[in-house]
């Protein structure tokens, strides 16, 4: 148990809304990772931290934006949320030393727009 | 650019039966590789991974993978599987240093069958 939690586990909004899922650990971990699951698709990486204030793009970027303004916080926010943003969402820390790492991932956050 | 297949979308199998799940990787640098589960409604764990020294892993719950480099894989196996080893199952590739951001392969859905 990597000690992360995400809030809220479900949720259901109306498209044009904006929606603001958070990310918490507990660990100090200096990366930090948003993915959406998809059927069909696997996980693919929306966004990443490299530290407070240090983010970039993923694979999948269009219609999100992140924000690190403390070490155990990653915020992904969907501006305005469409149907193809209808997903499962999960934040993921990088642990690891000597060049080798792994991720460990939250439980994640089902989201529904309707 | 690094890629990972699973073969395999889905692996229907009796209980107590052996079960493979294959993985295919590409990279041109050395390679670390995982195996996730995703038990339903939950987020991934870690199952086994390799990095380096023997080329075959085991998990606590009676899986194993062997790492092929001249075949690039990684196939996931179990003598004898369970009911409750019904799961998703993700094969990831990662890479050394860096952002480390790993290729995800799309999943194979383990379904256990009394």
């Amino acid at each position: 148990d990597a000690g992360i939690t995400q809030s809220p586990r479900h949720k259901v909004t109306e498209t044009g809304t904006p929606v603001t899922l958070r990310c918490h650990q507990t660990e100090n971990h200096r990366y930090m990772y948003w993915y959406r699951q998809d059927p069909g698709h696997g996980l693919r990486l929306i966004h990443y931290s490299y530290g407070v204030k240090d983010t970039d793009k993923g694979e999948v970027s269009d219609g999100y934006s992140v924000s690190r303004s403390k070490t155990e916080d990653f915020l992904l926010t969907l501006e305005s949320a469409t149907s193809s943003q209808t997903s499962v969402y999960f934040c993921a820390i990088r642990e690891g030393t000597g060049g080798t790492y792994e991720q460990y991932f939250g439980p994640g956050t089902r989201l529904t727009v309707t | 650019a690094q890629s990972v297949t699973q073969l395999d979308s889905q692996v229907p199998v009796f209980e107590e039966a052996p079960v493979e799940l294959r993985c295919n990787y590409s990279s041109s640098v050395s390679v670390y590789l995982f195996w996730y589960v995703q038990y339903p409604n939950q987020g991934l764990q870690l199952l086994l991974k390799y990095l380096s020294g023997s080329t075959l892993v085991e998990s606590i719950n009676g899986f194993e993978a062997e790492f092929n480099k001249s075949q690039t894989s990684f196939h996931l196996r179990k003598p004898s599987v369970h009911i409750s080893d019904t799961a998703e199952y993700f094969c990831a590739l990662g890479a050394s240093g860096g952002s480390y951001i790993p290729t995800f392969g799309r999943g194979t859905s383990l379904i256990v069958h009394p």
